[in-house]
């Protein structure tokens, strides 16, 4: 089955600069890839979300990178907030089936100075 | 809509008693899933239903944990007996599983929190 490893386990960035989150995962069927940020004490909510026809995604100071080769994807959080402090989880999807399951990264704990 | 809706949202028991957790999926999915958090763990994934019939449980810890979506309405977790390791984050959540509309974005509820003691 599925696995995806996320990598780091926490990341902590001045607050401006960029934060780099990275997966890694195993199926190579996967098709789609979807990040989650969870505050404190909260649920999990899709931030984006990135297919494989596709290499690259944005909307507005966040990324997703795509290297299906090399099965890997990325975020990119650019000019970092301290509200982007957060659990972020990244995911893998074999997509288009209805009764396809979504297997979570182990998340980054994300924490930025001021 | 009101998005998924789990119940409870805090539970606190004694090992061993018989534990509950309620999903109401929104309103039109058709995939349902189980998900449990734990800081050690991160979030596991239980058991998941298409249409109401069970896909995938091989993430059901062991026999002690079992799940119904008796209807496209309504789910059950049950744990019996508990344990105090069980604890965590028990999250439900669904998914519309048209390819051609939002794909496979995933909803969570916001959770139950169950803690044994």
């Amino acid at each position: 089955g599925e696995n995806v490893e996320q990598h780091p386990s926490t990341l902590s960035v001045q607050e401006g600069d960029s934060a780099v989150i990275k997966c890694t995962y195993s199926d190579s069927a996967s098709n789609y890839f979807p990040w989650y940020k969870q505050e404190l004490g909260k649920r999990p909510q899709l931030i984006i979300d990135i297919r494989s026809n596709v290499g690259e995604k944005k909307d507005q100071r966040i990324a997703v990178t795509l290297n299906k080769t090399a099965k890997h994807f990325s975020l990119h959080i650019t000019e970092t907030q301290p509200e982007d402090s957060a659990v972020y989880f990244c995911a893998a999807s074999t997509g288009y089936s209805s009764a396809s399951k979504i297997i979570f990264g182990s998340g980054t704990r994300l924490s930025i100075r001021p | 809509d009101a998005g998924v809706i789990q119940s409870p949202r805090h539970e606190v028991t004694e090992m061993g008693q018989e534990v509950t957790l309620r999903c109401k999926p929104i309103s039109g999915h058709n995939s349902l899933f189980w998900y449990r958090q734990t800081m050690m763990r991160g979030l596991e994934l239980l058991i998941y239903f298409n249409n109401n019939v069970p896909i995938d449980d091989s993430g059901m810890p062991e026999d002690r944990f079992s799940a119904k979506m008796p209807n496209a309405s309504f789910s059950t977790l049950k744990i019996q007996p508990s344990e105090p390791r069980d604890s965590a984050v028990y999250f439900c959540a669904s998914t519309p599983g048209h390819p051609l509309s939002s794909g496979n974005t995933i909803y969570f509820g916001e959770g139950s929190w169950l803690t044994v003691v």
